[in-house]
């Protein structure tokens, strides 16, 4: 079966400060997802990636699907605390939805 | 965008009773929606998958008499925890894709306490 790791599990940054989260899968990955939890709430999207090398951009996140598509990163420049939360990396195995997910990174951006 | 609702978003039980949690889809027909469960500072867990007309797919190590799923239309799903016991108190979050190849997106989840 395939597995998700994220990394870093947790992560404190100044306000302004860019990061990057990486998600790692044990196998292929054919549809990643990336989403935005805050604790006990639902999930934002935020970008699918399906192509090798793809790269999408919303406003001050960034993420990419490596060629080989094994690894995706999630890159967020000059932080703010509206990004504080749990982000969590999801990959589609069957192509039918349901998702397997990693443990999430959990940030935390100091003001 | 596409939502996903859920009912209740929170809900506290006795132990012994049963608990319904609804998923909708309010703006997409969704022949397909998705049951997660999440432990406190855990990730999600696929539980069941919820197909329109017929008997969920149910994930390894899911009691499906425990945790009964229907989807009686294309845009609700409900899962309703029977028999409810502590150990059952989670947070529990559906999804559901507008198509195809599409996005998938999540309820704002329902948190289940069991006393």
């Amino acid at each position: 079966s395939q597995e998700l790791e994220q990394s870093p599990q947790s992560l404190i940054v100044q306000e302004g400060k860019n990061l990057t989260i990486n998600c790692t899968s044990s196998k292929t990955l054919y549809g990643l997802y990336w989403y935005k939890q805050k604790y006990g709430e639902g999930l934002i999207f935020l970008m699918m990636l399906q192509k090798g090398g793809e790269e999408k951009s919303h406003e001050k996140i960034t993420a990419k699907l490596d060629e080989k598509k094994q690894q995706s990163s999630l890159h967020i420049t000059a932080s703010q605390p509206s990004h504080a939360g749990i982000y969590l990396c999801g990959a589609d195995p069957l192509y039918q939805g349901n998702l397997i997910f990693g443990k999430g990174t959990k940030l935390s951006v100091k003001p | 965008g596409a939502v996903v609702s859920q009912h209740p978003s929170w809900v506290i039980c006795k132990s012994g009773t049963s608990v319904k949690i609804e998923c909708r889809s309010l703006d997409f027909q969704a022949t397909t929606m998705f049951w997660y469960r999440q432990f406190p500072k855990q990730s999600l867990m696929l539980m069941a998958t919820s197909n329109e007309g017929s008997k969920a797919t149910y994930e390894q190590g899911v009691e499906k008499d425990k945790f009964l799923i229907n989807h009686a239309s294309l845009t609700l799903s409900t899962l309703t925890v029977t028999s409810a016991h502590p150990e059952d108190s989670s947070f529990y979050i559906c999804s559901a894709r507008a198509g195809p190849g599409g996005e998938l997106f999540f309820g704002e989840g329902s948190r289940l306490t069991v006393l």
